[in-house]
Formats: structure tokens, sequence, C-alpha cells
């Protein structure tokens, strides 16, 4: 079964306490990304990678960073939270147009 | 700029009805379009992808169509039931980094 995997699920932490929300996939996509959605906003890209270390901005890339060092996986780092950055992060693969998407990371930053 | 519009916010019909939820977005250039639902609290799960060369899709009860020339997609939802009470998103790839640009959604409720 098509497979994108993030955790935690949930996560409540404090400002500045550096966090990593994991997003993995089994369907040996080259591409992945990650997106932020708010209430009135909608989603937002944040990050995407094309492939295997290459990575690049998206529309609100400010506050984050990532990394591919393997296929399957693509880690969303946030160095230094704050409360600005409480969202709800999905992580999203696809090929062909078709898009697959995890069950989401609802963070809360206090 | 692609901006990608749904509207109304909201939709509530009752059980049985047909729908439609359109979906508009600015710069006709686009790769693909695709339609997904949003159940609360959970991730988006892909209803159907048209690619710029097709008119239509359909997937059982939902039809999703597409005029790349107005810049407009509907889905069509047949028999409504209140299962299909979710929130529905329209997004447009443009082939550029292969981002997606998402509408706001549509919240619609099915009354039983």
């Amino acid at each position: 079964e098509a497979q994108v995997t993030q955790n935690p699920r949930y996560l409540i932490t404090v400002t500045g306490k550096k966090l990593t929300v994991t997003c993995s996939q089994n369907m040996n996509h080259e591409y992945m990304s990650w997106y932020r959605q708010d209430p009135g906003l909608g989603l937002r890209q944040i990050y995407y990678s094309m492939n295997v270390e290459v990575t690049d901005k998206g529309d609100v890339p400010e506050g984050y960073k990532v990394s591919r060092k393997e296929k399957r996986n693509f880690p969303l780092i946030l160095e230094s939270p704050s409360p600005n950055q409480t969202s709800l992060y999905f992580c999203a693969t696809h090929r062909t147009g078709l898009a697959f998407f995890g069950q989401g990371t609802r963070l809360t930053v206090v | 700029k692609q901006e990608v519009t749904q509207i109304p916010a909201a939709l509530s019909v009752p059980e049985g009805e047909n729908l439609v939820l359109n979906c508009s977005f600015t710069d006709s250039a686009i790769y693909n379009l695709q339609w997904f639902r949003q159940d609360p609290g959970k991730g988006l799960t892909s209803l159907l992808l048209i690619q710029s060369s097709q008119r239509e899709q359909t997937s059982g009860r939902l039809n999703a169509s597409l005029d790349k020339s107005s810049g407009r997609s509907t889905l069509y939802i047949a028999a409504s039931q209140p299962g299909d009470s979710a929130t529905y998103l329209c997004a447009v790839d443009t082939g550029a980094n292969s981002k997606l640009t998402f509408g706001k959604g549509i919240t619609l409720s099915v009354r039983p």
C-alpha cells in the first residue's frame, strides 16, 4: 500500500527548542515536499526536493530546514521554533501528477 | 502568480442532492489539476487528477471537468451522502518545481 508516514502526529513544544518532524514514503518517488496549512491561508509549500541531495525553497521557507539524504526520507527541521510556526504540517510526494499526502503533524509552539 | 479560488467556503445540502463544487485559477498554463478530500484532523486524499490535455475524469459518483481556457474546474458529486461531508480542495500544478497551488477549500455538509 502506498504510504506517506509522518511522525509525530501531534507535538507541543516551547519556543526555541529544536525539533524534527520525520517523513517517509514507500513509493520510491523522487519528488517530496512539505506544506503547512493555516486557517484562512490554506496550504502553502515550505520546501521541496526533486531528488536525493536536491532541495529548494517553497513559498514560506523562513525558519525551516530540510535534508534529503535518502530517497524515502525527507525530514523537516525547526532549529528554533516560534509561536508563528504553530500549524498543521503535511509531507507529500508525487509522480506523474498524482499526489500522496501524509496524515499531518499538528504542531503547537508555546 | 497562480491563484486558486473556491467559492463558496461552505455548503450544506440534503442527502441525495446532486451538487457541483467550483474551482477557478488565474493562470491557464497548468500541468494538471487535482481534487482532494480532507476529513477533519486528517490528511489529504486525492480524488481525481486531470491532466492538462484532458477535459474530465470520473470515479464512481464523482466527475471532475477542466476548462483550461476559462481557468475553471468543477467537481460534480452525484446523489450525495452524509459520508461525503468533508472539505474539498482543488490544486493546480503549473509544472514549475511541481508545486501544488491550493484553493482554500469548500467545506461540504450533507444532511441526512
